[in-house]
């Protein structure tokens, strides 16, 4: 069975500071995607970076990079210069190759503080 | 990235009434539609799947009789709560993967639903 951990329910960062989201898997795949999504108090769910797991290279998308330790299937995220509007859910998620259903974490509440 | 648009965004109805609730993709073509529910302070919980065109796949514990899901076409999947009881009231999410072999979902916006 796949699972995705978030055991952070909650974290809070100064703005313009640096903070880093901590997320674990479990697959006994070797084809997989990863993600991290954004819910803001909209409730829209935001696609914030993706990694995929045949790719060694971690992914970056402007002020957010992660950090895919494969071997400790450990996926955190790293937002820097953190601003007011990265305020948000974020939900860690992981999705088997060949398969549709995206495996969510609990979430972590994050709280930019200016 | 790709648009999905979910109406209504909010919903009061009253018990023993149903509610349908639409998800469009509105500028690709969606092979796939996803309908979750979100307790407040919780995570996504996945109700069901559904293919274009197929019979939805529901997930265990949900009732396929009591939450409705079409997919008729490739843009648009609706989601009907019948007979709607209060411990129904949530929040319902969509979502949508266009293609076979693409990985990436996109979400609408969410509907809060509230039984009274």
């Amino acid at each position: 069975a796949q699972t995705v951990t978030q055991s952070q329910p909650e974290m809070s960062v100064q703005e313009a500071e640096t903070v880093t989201l901590s997320c674990t898997y479990d697959t006994s795949e070797s084809d997989y995607y990863l993600f991290w999504y954004k819910q803001p108090p909209s409730r829209q769910m935001i696609l914030v970076i993706r990694q995929e797991a045949y790719k060694q290279q971690n992914a970056t998308e402007n002020r957010f990079s992660v950090n895919f330790q494969k071997a400790a299937k450990s996926f955190s995220l790293k937002i820097s210069d953190s601003q007011l509007g990265d305020a948000a859910m974020y939900f860690c998620a992981l999705l088997q190759g060949g398969s549709e259903k995206l495996v969510f974490g609990k979430g972590m509440k994050l709280t930019v503080n200016p | 990235g790709a648009v999905v648009s979910q109406h209504p965004s909010r919903v009061i109805c009253k018990s023993g009434t149903s509610v349908k609730i639409e998800c469009r993709s509105l500028d690709f073509q969606a092979t796939t539609m996803f309908w979750y529910r979100q307790f407040p302070k919780k995570s996504l919980m996945l109700m069901a799947t559904s293919n274009e065109g197929s019979k939805a796949t529901y997930e265990q514990g949900v009732e396929k009789d009591k939450f409705l899901i079409n997919h008729a076409s490739l843009t648009l999947s609706t989601l009907t709560v019948t007979s709607a009881h209060p411990e129904d009231s949530s929040f319902y999410i969509c979502s949508a993967r266009e293609g076979w072999q693409t990985t990436e979902a996109f979400f609408g916006q969410g509907t809060r639903l509230t039984v009274v």
